[in-house]
């Protein structure tokens, strides 16, 4: 099966930069996403990271490591848009490659 | 084109009854998933369709839980008896195949049962 942790709750500062982490215990792994939800909407596509290292798209960037199981987001100049709930997700491997299975997400919170 | 409908968008329903939830897909898209999230809670897969096949059922909840694609296009997800426990709001995406990373959600249909 498959596990997958992530921080509850974050707080940064408008103009700041803040890190979310995620690790997974995976029985097959098959690439990792996040995606981004606001309060009462549906989850948008972010990143996807199937290799190791860094895949950077504007101000988001995304880090995997497959040997630790980790990963991470980062969001650079943090803009009050931006406090929403952060989905860190594993993909299944072969017959299972449809299937990915969510975090609980990390809700950020961004402050003036 | 048109992105992921879904409908009802809210749903509310009497223990004991059936429901049904109806999901129309991006246009060409042939993978269609439905997930459900309880409120805080991160998504829970429930099935996904390749076509109008069903590869991996192994996240229904329970046999009172049931999907159906036809067409290749909309999806339909009946709770059968519903309980208490099934209130969430249920989640449908699609990507161009399953090979795709990149899904696209719906709205969700947002389900209380009383």
């Amino acid at each position: 099966g498959q596990n997958i942790d992530q921080p509850t709750e974050m707080t940064a500062t408008e103009g700041a930069i803040v890190q979310i982490n995620c690790t997974y215990q995976t029985s097959g792994f098959n690439g990792l996403f996040w995606y981004q939800q606001h309060a009462g909407e549906a989850p948008t596509f972010l990143s996807y990271n199937v290799l190791d290292g860094l895949e950077e798209k504007g101000r988001f960037s995304s880090f995997l490591s497959r040997s630790k199981g980790y990963s991470y987001l980062l969001l650079k100049e943090l803009q009050m848009k931006d406090s929403a709930s952060y989905l860190c997700a594993v993909r299944g491997l072969n017959t299972n490659a449809g299937k990915s299975t969510f975090g609980d997400g990390t809700t950020l919170t961004v402050k003036p | 084109g048109a992105g992921v409908s879904q409908s009802p968008s809210n749903k509310v329903t009497e223990k004991g009854k059936d429901v049904e939830l109806r999901c129309d897909p991006i246009s060409g898209h042939t993978a269609l998933y439905w997930y459900r999230q309880s409120l805080g809670q991160g998504l829970e897969f429930l099935i996904y369709f390749q076509g109008n096949s069903a590869p991996d059922k192994s996240g229904l909840p329970s046999d009172r839980f049931s999907a159906e694609r036809t067409g290749g296009s909309v999806s339909t997800l009946t709770i059968q008896r519903t309980q208490q426990e099934d209130s969430a709001v249920y989640l449908c995406a699609s990507s161009f195949d399953q090979t795709s990373y990149e899904q696209y959600f719906g709205p969700g249909t947002r389900l209380t049962v009383t």
